[in-house]
């Protein structure tokens, strides 16, 4: 089953208007979380390492303050696109190692739509 | 020279082929080697994970890596229409590094 959930799946906000994703390891403890962008047939792209109690680091030409990063516990990473635009539809997905030389365990993404 | 090359395809084939996906990469650093499936707007799903080189076998998937040529394959046995989706391999140096993925190869299995 699944080891890393996110929520919501889907999501539709007016232009202007900030949106909040979670990500949660459900039997693991995560103090590092990675946060992906995916255009339609394209492949992932990475947006920023979340590391429980200290602050994201971003991959160039990610803007840290549109992109709102929080690691607050070690079961949960929040992406907040602040102030959507049109041009930040996209997919996001989560993903989480369960342990160091682990491989990623991802989330189910999140569909972002903003009109 | 791009660190991980995947053919993108899409790579077509009837229902009960052996499909064979491949990634070469020429960082020799990397250690761990995963192959992902990803099903339209889903997340991906982890289907191997190998460290050394060789075969790892799991129900009708294969995993292969030659360090030595710095090439992974993925082997697909008796091909199903619902193994159509993209498949992507990924490498990791180590730790809690960021994994390196190749761009995906969409497969299509008609019935």
């Amino acid at each position: 089953g699944a080891v890393v959930s996110q929520h919501p799946s889907w999501v539709i906000c007016k232009s202007g208007t900030s949106v909040k994703i979670e990500c949660r390891s459900l039997d693991f403890q995560a103090t590092t979380m990675f946060w992906y962008r995916q255009f339609p047939k394209q492949s992932l792209m990475l947006m920023a390492t979340s590391n429980e109690g200290s602050k994201a680091t971003y991959e160039q030409g990610v803007e840290k303050d549109k992109f709102l990063i929080n690691h607050a516990s070690l079961t949960l990473s929040t992406l907040t696109v602040t102030s959507a635009h049109p041009e930040d539809s996209s997919f996001y997905i989560c993903s989480a190692p369960r342990g160091i030389n682990s491989p990623l365990h991802f989330g189910n993404g999140t569909r972002l739509t903003v009109t | 020279q791009k660190e991980v090359e995947q053919d993108p395809g899409p790579l077509s084939v009837p229902e009960g082929a052996i499909v064979s996906l491949n990634c070469t990469y020429s960082n020799s650093a990397f250690q761990y080697f995963m192959w992902y499936r990803q099903y339209s707007r889903k997340g991906p799903e982890l289907l191997m994970y190998t460290y050394s080189s060789g075969n790892k076998e799991d129900g009708r998937f294969t995993a292969q890596v030659d360090k030595s040529s710095k090439y992974i394959s993925l082997f697909i046995r008796d091909s199903q229409p619902s193994d159509s989706a993209t498949y992507l391999c990924a490498m990791l140096l180590g730790g809690y590094s960021t994994l390196t993925f190749g761009k995906g190869t969409m497969l299509l299995v008609s019935p």
